[in-house]
């Protein structure tokens, strides 16, 4: 079954530092892969999406994520954090002939020290 | 301007009664979902409608019941309530098997 996984629950770094988020996902061909951002009691906000093409995507707010089929691995990364980055970050993936569901990984809690 | 519309924001229900969920989107998608987030379950897929048609549904139970009356509604029926069923819901809608977009959720409580 076709699964993501996060293996960090909590992260922590300091205001000005570098992030990266991990996530891995498990699937026989290319799944899409999406990131996507959870502020305290808000809903989700989409940050960044891979389809096809080109491995490292650019979203919103300075972040980007690398994709890579070899390590099965879809990374989030920050060059410098703000404290208004603190929050529940969720990696998705979905497959592009099925049912159009996203399959979630666990979620990261993002804090970021000032 | 929210384009997902979900009502109400919160809601307190007693076990074993009936409560419906609204969702309305306004992005011209042609499909709509129902995710669910509980402690136990970060964030879970329920059903997916394409042009008011259900997809898949991943809920064992048939407590759950979508009603989509127009191509931008899904509403989601929940009888029998359980103090298990307490949760976020949320909608969420796209166009084909692209970037999904969500609402603010529906905050469950069944005491």
């Amino acid at each position: 079954a076709q699964s993501v996984t996060q293996p960090d629950a909590r992260v922590t770094v300091s205001e000005g530092a570098s992030l990266q988020l991990r996530c891995k996902y498990s699937y026989s061909g290319t799944p899409y892969l999406f990131w996507y951002v959870q502020y305290q009691r808000q809903g989700l906000q989409l940050l960044l999406k891979y389809y096809s093409g080109d491995p490292v995507v650019q979203g919103v707010n300075g972040f980007e994520a690398e994709f890579s089929k070899s390590d099965s691995s879809f990374h989030l990364r920050k060059a410098s954090v703000h404290w208004s980055d603190s929050a529940v970050y969720f990696c998705a993936a979905s497959i592009p002939s099925g049912s159009w569901q996203l399959i979630f990984g666990s979620g990261t809690q993002l804090t970021v020290m000032p | 301007d929210p384009k997902i519309i979900q009502k109400p924001k919160y809601l307190v229900a007693v076990t074993g009664s009936e409560k419906i969920l609204i969702c309305e989107q306004y992005l011209g998608h042609n499909a709509m979902y129902w995710y669910r987030q509980s402690a136990k379950k970060p964030l879970e897929f329920m059903f997916s409608y394409s042009y008011q048609k259900l997809m898949d549904n991943q809920t064992a139970s048939s407590r759950f019941q979508p009603q989509s009356s127009k191509k931008n509604h899904l509403d989601l029926q929940i009888t029998a309530l359980k103090p298990d069923d307490s949760a976020t819901y949320f909608c969420a809608s796209s166009q084909e098997n692209t970037e999904v977009f969500f609402g603010k959720g529906t905050r469950l409580t069944v005491v």
